[in-house]
């Protein structure tokens, strides 16, 4: 089974509201990743947040980290129609290159 | 610098082929991971190549196979295809620090 979990599975929200997805995993990590998928596309890096840090911020981005509840979460400000994509979360839980991903938050931005 | 490149972007193939599949990594990263992605299963790793040693391996048969060049460009093969193999599949690069992995836009096998 998948190490993480994402909740919700989809979202939808207009233009300009805030979006936040939920990634919850079950071991000790090393780091965690933060991806966008449009379509069936190839997975785009956001951002990466090591064990020991609890808050990083990447322009609209923000995601926090809880190594005690294992969760993180990814805040999307200000959100845009562009934003629509999938979004994983992926796990390392030691210093190689190996990832386990959640199944995936859909959102859906309506203009 | 240059992203990930993954060739081929599409395939088709049909049940019992084998199939080749080729990653060049970023300019200077020494690590190539493979994912499989379907529906169904979602996301799963398949292998990764660190300096031409697979040094992670995931849950897949033995019909998965990889290898990783002096240059660091991986391939993966796939022999005997099966219907259940029709997936996406990428590769990743991987940064050294803090094992920032960076994806190509992957290769869509269809197997008939």
């Amino acid at each position: 089974s998948q190490q993480g979990e994402e909740d919700p599975q989809a979202l939808s929200i207009q233009e300009g509201e805030n979006a936040t997805m939920n990634c919850s995993y079950k071991t000790s990590i090393n780091n965690l990743q933060w991806y966008r998928q449009n379509s069936g596309r190839g997975l785009v890096h956001l951002i990466l947040i090591r064990s020991n840090e609890r808050e990083k911020h990447s322009g609209r981005l923000r995601v926090t980290l809880d190594t005690s509840k294992k969760s993180s979460s990814l805040l999307i400000t200000a959100s845009r129609a562009a934003d629509t994509a999938s979004y994983f979360c992926a796990t390392s839980a030691s210093n190689a290159g190996k990832s386990t991903f959640g199944d995936g938050t859909t959102l859906t931005v309506k203009p | 610098k240059a992203g990930v490149t993954q060739t081929p972007r599409y395939l088709i193939k049909t049940r019992g082929q084998q199939v080749t599949l080729s990653c060049s990594p970023i300019s200077g990263h020494r690590s190539v991971s493979w994912y499989q992605q379907t529906p169904g299963q979602g996301l799963q790793f398949l292998f990764e190549y660190f300096s031409e040693t697979q040094r992670n391996k995931g849950n897949f048969p033995g019909r998965f196979s990889g290898r990783q060049f002096s240059n660091s460009r991986s391939e993966m093969n796939v022999s005997t295809l099966e219907l259940g193999d029709s997936a996406l599949y990428l590769c990743a690069s991987t940064s050294g620090a803090y094992n920032e992995q960076f994806f190509g836009p992957g290769t869509r096998l269809t197997v008939l």
